[in-house]
């Protein structure tokens, strides 16, 4: 499969404060990028995804960066809150060839109070 | 929104026993699912894809006698682990898309197996 890695495995902030985490993928062909998250013992969680025709996309309180150049993938959440302790995956596809997502190592998230 | 769930959240067997995980979409129907394992502290590995009607398509180094995938209707996929042994011991997920909604490409998970092997 193809290679996707991040380059903090973890990660401490303060409560309020603004959280990047970042990813690195391999396969410039692919094309739909998603942020997920998972707390321990559950099943992953849509965050927010992005189409390689874009470099950036805003949801609620997270926005996603993408640099096709450099392959390089980011999450940002803004105003942290402990309820965002978790561990965050990215995920890259090639969107026409079955869709089966790769996905990186995983950052954890901790969020002092 | 779109929900997965799986059945049952934890299981645990005797070595050489067979287990069978259900995967269901409650709301959508899936005809293609996906299978996933991870290790603690590790990331999602991708192990097959399963697709209605027909037979699943395994990824590199996945034993596909070992790990017998269903996908008898659009709601339901199963993933038989057979002859459990130890090193089976792991959390499978599943997950599926919507065709019918809002993100074709994106993939909704279930909420994780735990299994352990004696």
């Amino acid at each position: 499969g193809e290679s996707v890695g991040l380059h903090l495995p973890t990660l401490s902030v303060q409560e309020g404060d603004n959280s990047i985490i970042n990813c690195a993928y391999s396969n410039s062909a692919s094309d739909y990028f998603i942020w997920y998250k998972q707390e321990s013992g559950k099943g992953p969680q849509f965050i927010i995804d992005i189409r390689s025709n874009m470099d950036k996309r805003q949801g609620q309180r997270v926005t996603v960066l993408l640099n096709k150049t450099v392959k390089h993938l980011s999450l940002q959440i803004a105003a942290t809150q402990p309820g965002d302790s978790a561990v965050y995956f990215c995920a890259e596809t090639i969107r026409d060839t079955g869709n089966q997502f790769y996905f990186g190592t995983g950052t954890s998230l901790t969020v002092i109070p | 929104g779109a929900v997965v769930s799986q059945h049952p959240s934890r299981v645990i067997c005797k070595s050489g026993t067979s287990v069978k995980i259900e995967c269901r979409s409650l709301d959508f129907q899936a005809t293609t699912m996906f299978w996933y394992r991870q290790f603690p502290k590790q990331s999602l590995m991708l192990m097959a894809t399963s697709n209605e009607g027909s037979k699943a398509t395994y990824e590199q180094g996945v034993e596909k006698d070992k790990f017998l995938i269903n996908h008898a209707s659009l709601t339901l996929s199963t993933l038989t682990v057979t002859s459990a042994h130890p090193e089976d011991s792991s959390f499978y997920i599943c997950s599926a898309r919507d065709p019918g909604g809002r993100s074709t490409d994106t993939q909704y998970f279930g909420p994780g197996t735990r299994l352990t092997v004696l």
